[in-house]
């Protein structure tokens, strides 16, 4: 089936260690985002792709980064500069057809011990 | 700075009541709007989009929109306890070459048996 895959659901971090979350979609989906979701909150966005070889800062990108080098494929890293990763990290794929729909995967939940 | 303001309630109605949940959003250059239902926990998923001044209507949920007033709007009729969840609205805004998707920080939605 298609879809969006994250790993690993959840994920007990260090402080100081980076960690990387992973995206994969089998959608054939050009655009793809990255947002984060703290209690309470809404989603804010972290970087977005909208090609290979391309992507762009967002509303929160400090701390974070990306790489988009295959279409299927939109990893995160969370670094040691990211002051309170804690959070529900969610990636998303933005549909083809004019309802720009997106896709979710189903998140991965990072705690910093 | 694209903003999008939703009531974050929570918002409590009786089993087979009608629930209202009101957005505002603050780019008049914004084309698209959704709403997206968030059980806790678990990614968000669709529920309605609408691009058109008016009303839209799918079974129990009727989406509207005043671009003049800058507010869109979601109406759950015959709630259900299984509607209880948060509901996101969401605004799109396509320029420059780029397509991004702002969150408002949504609204608990309780629905009492």
């Amino acid at each position: 089936d298609g879809g969006i895959t994250q790993s690993p659901k959840y994920l007990f971090r260090k402080e100081g260690q980076n960690v990387t979350l992973s995206c994969e979609q089998n959608l054939n989906h050009d655009a793809m985002y990255w947002y984060r979701q703290d209690p309470g909150q809404g989603l804010r966005l972290i970087y977005y792709s909208q090609i290979v070889n391309d992507f762009q800062k967002g509303d929160i990108a400090e701390g974070y980064s990306v790489s988009r080098e295959k279409k299927e494929s939109f990893p995160l890293t969370v670094t040691s500069a990211q002051k309170n990763p804690t959070a529900f990290y969610l990636c998303a794929s933005l549909g083809k057809s004019k309802t720009g729909e997106l896709f979710f995967g189903e998140g991965s939940r990072l705690t910093v011990l | 700075q694209k903003e999008v303001e939703q009531n974050s309630g929570p918002l409590s109605v009786p089993e087979g009541a009608i629930a209202s949940l009101n957005c505002t959003y603050s780019d008049r250059g914004s084309q698209s709007f959704f709403w997206y239902r968030q059980y806790s926990g678990k990614s968000p998923e669709l529920i309605m989009f609408i691009y058109s001044n008016g009303d839209k209507e799918d079974g129990r949920f009727t989406a509207q929109l005043n671009k003049a007033s800058q507010y869109v709007s979601l109406l759950i009729r015959d709630s259900q306890p299984s509607d209880s969840a948060t509901y996101l609205c969401a605004v799109i805004y396509s320029g420059a070459g780029s397509y991004q998707l702002t969150f408002g920080k949504g609204t608990k939605l309780s629905v009492i048996p």
